[in-house]
């Protein structure tokens, strides 16, 4: 089975401070992994995706996110937060030769201005 | 620049009425999925579809029936509505895995159904 934690529901930060959303994982082999966000009263987009290589993978909007295999984790991270970050964020892993995607349950960043 | 298309953002229906849900992609995509997204949940894979006629069940299957019969549209359908079943309804679709499975999904925008 697999599965993606996210532990945090909610994360809160100043504009212009770092921003981290924690996604951890539970597949066997080496799956891929992604970041989507959605933004209030629309669709999921994709942010960034990891297959293999550097374990620090650049994305849309200025974020980034760091694969750690001995700890199985792929934190989301921006080194400085924009209000306009404010939105939903989702995990999720496929593992290799799979079409099937598996979410977390998502976090909640609110970025106060 | 519309890609994936969801027929409907807000539908309200009753207990035991049958409900169809419809997508349309406009990428040439083989891969559509149906997930639904609830608070706290995540996003859980219904049923996907590889192919033309092609489905597999995902993880919440019970209570749901999907339809392809052409590449670029994949129906959601609840044969006998129920509360539990109230939820956002989210259609996506991605190029054939065949070693690409790193292959990102398009989503909609979503279909919000309330079963009263």
């Amino acid at each position: 089975a697999q599965s993606v934690a996210q532990p945090e529901d909610q994360v809160n930060v100043a504009e212009g401070n770092p921003l981290t959303v924690k996604c951890t994982y539970s597949v066997s082999g080496n799956p891929y992994l992604f970041w989507y966000v959605q933004y209030p009263n629309r669709g999921l987009q994709f942010l960034l995706k990891y297959i293999t290589g550097d374990n620090l993978v650049k994305g849309s909007y200025g974020f980034e996110a760091e694969f750690n295999k001995s700890q199985t984790s792929f934190h989301l991270k921006k080194p400085s937060a924009l209000v306009s970050d404010s939105a939903l964020y989702f995990c999720a892993v496929r593992p290799r030769g799979d079409y099937k995607l598996s979410f977390g349950a998502g976090t909640t960043v609110t970025v106060r201005a | 620049d519309v890609k994936v298309t969801q027929s409907s953002r807000y539908l309200v229906k009753r207990t035991g009425e049958k409900v169809f849900l419809e997508c349309v992609q406009d990428m040439d995509h083989e891969n559509m999925f149906w997930y639904r997204q609830d608070p706290g949940l995540g996003l859980r894979l219904i049923y996907f579809s590889y192919d033309v006629k092609m489905k597999e069940k995902g993880d919440i299957p019970e209570g749901y029936s999907v339809s392809r019969e052409k590449k670029e549209r994949f129906s959601l359908i609840l044969e006998s509505a129920s509360t539990n079943q109230t939820s956002m309804y989210l259609c996506a679709s991605s190029l054939g895995t065949g070693g690409s499975g790193a292959n990102v999904l398009t989503f909609g925008a979503g279909s919000r159904l309330t079963v009263l």
